[in-house]
């Protein structure tokens, strides 16, 4: 019940294209969820988060998206960037956060 | 800007010794992690701590110890290192257990053990 489980595992877009990762969850306690974004040789760092109470959040090309019933969320990085080549985590909290297993983007030029 | 600093960003031992990495935080944060990096598994608890002297396993703490003498520094100790215990080794810090403004990484050390 305390997982969260992040797909895919590695995902190949182009310049201008959409990214798209998914997470699902079992503990209907978590109440909060953030994205963190890690560079090559960097800690991860947060980049969007969202609560339970919302459906969506945007800010700029990053949205999430938030399905309650179906205990799952999403990450969408609209005009993807070669910058936005770095791993991403999804991560719920229940008390601590607790994080997915991590999606390697590369964006091609 | 606030920071969380590990001491080594890159670390080679050999099996059997004992090892340190260290974790400095400058943003008064009450709780420091301790979590490994592996490809396909993401990141996993090893121990956390809420206060100083106190410390509290996470999911995968065997093999390891955790030492919070002061607030600002949490260490974290391999007894006798082993080769799966190569790994990415990530500290964080926060203010609050979950708390919304979400953890403060270090940027790793890479620890070989041969």
């Amino acid at each position: 019940q305390q997982q969260v489980k992040q797909s895919p595992q590695s995902l190949i877009v182009q310049k201008g294209g959409i990214s798209i990762i998914n997470c699902a969850y079992e503990n209907t306690a978590f109440d909060y969820f953030p994205w963190y974004q890690q560079f090559p040789g960097k800690g991860p760092a947060l980049l969007i988060a969202i609560r339970p109470d919302v459906s969506e959040k945007k800010e700029g090309r990053f949205t999430i998206s938030f399905n309650k019933s179906a205990k799952q969320f999403s990450l969408h990085i609209m005009d993807s960037q070669p910058g936005d080549s770095a791993t991403y985590f999804c991560a719920a909290r229940g008390g601590k956060l607790i994080f997915g297993q991590g999606t390697t983007l590369q964006v091609k030029p | 800007d606030v920071k969380v600093t590990q001491s080594s960003r890159y670390l080679v031992k050999r099996t059997g010794e004992k090892v340190f990495l260290e974790c400095v935080q400058d943003m008064d944060h009450e709780n420091m992690f301790w979590y490994r990096q592996d490809p396909g598994l993401g990141l996993r608890l090893i121990y956390f701590s809420y206060d100083v002297k106190m410390k509290e396993k996470g999911d995968i703490p065997e093999g390891y110890s955790v030492s919070r003498e002061k607030k600002e520094r949490f260490s974290l100790i391999l007894e006798s290192a082993s080769t799966n215990q190569t790994s990415m080794y990530l500290c964080a810090s926060s203010s609050g257990v979950g708390h919304p403004s979400g953890y403060t990484f270090g940027s790793g050390t890479r620890l070989t053990v041969v």
